[in-house]
């Protein structure tokens, strides 16, 4: 079964520190997403990605975020100087281009910012 | 304003009993809902989705109920196994293609 594969599992960075977390969703799924879980909490959207650009982003998604889809198969999630509260799991997901379409998760990025 | 939640934190059953997780929504226009299940170290993982247009739908071993009247979500496991333990969430999807997750409820298995 197709699945969303991110890469590294864990990454370990120093506060101010840029890091780029990667994904390559599922093949032939058009919308992606970003999503972040601070432990034992709920998981937050952060931004969905359609036709090369954002689609909607939330209020977590300053301007130190960005995504980018550099070729035909990886998405990537940027955050440009990270903070403590940047100490996260970051998920990726993606789903098929029409509406009510169930979002597929990767088994996400462990981040800590130190 | 936007909010999903789940009225128990933790539910423990007996190995071979059924399940029910149950979630609150209080946004809309709701017109989608996802179960997801999250294993320790893993993403969410997809279960079930229902379409506001619905009230029940059925998988394998499971079922999830909509009651739009009072705004209520509930996944039904049946014959709950070991390997059903994990974290569930319930997500909601209005008009934009964002998911809005609920807090979640771990399912702990007595064997």
């Amino acid at each position: 079964e197709p699945e969303v594969t991110q890469t590294p599992s864990h990454q370990v960075t120093q506060m101010g520190q840029e890091v780029i977390l990667r994904c390559v969703p599922i093949s032939n799924h058009l919308y992606f997403y970003w999503y972040r879980q601070i432990l034992g909490q709920k998981v937050e959207f952060l931004v969905s990605f359609y036709n090369n650009e954002i689609s909607e982003k939330s209020e977590i998604f300053d301007d130190q975020f960005s995504v980018e889809r550099p070729d035909g198969s990886n998405f990537t999630l940027k955050i440009r100087s990270t903070k403590l509260e940047d100490s996260a799991m970051y998920f990726c997901a993606s789903s098929e281009p029409s509406r009510n379409q169930p979002q597929h998760f990767g088994d996400g990025t462990r981040l800590s910012i130190l | 304003g936007e909010s999903v939640g789940l009225h128990l934190p933790t539910l423990s059953v007996q190995e071979g009993d059924n399940s029910i997780i149950n979630c609150a929504y209080s946004n809309s226009p709701s017109d989608y809902f996802i179960w997801y299940k999250q294993e320790s170290g893993k993403g969410p993982q997809f279960i079930i989705d229902i379409r506001s247009n619905m009230d029940k739908r059925q998988g394998q071993r499971v079922t999830v109920l909509l009651n739009k009247t009072v705004k209520h979500l509930s996944l039904q496991i049946a014959a709950t196994q070991p390997g059903d333990s994990a974290v569930y969430f319930c997500a909601e999807n209005n008009s934009s293609y964002k998911l809005i997750f609920g807090s979640g409820t771990r399912l702990l298995v007595r064997p």
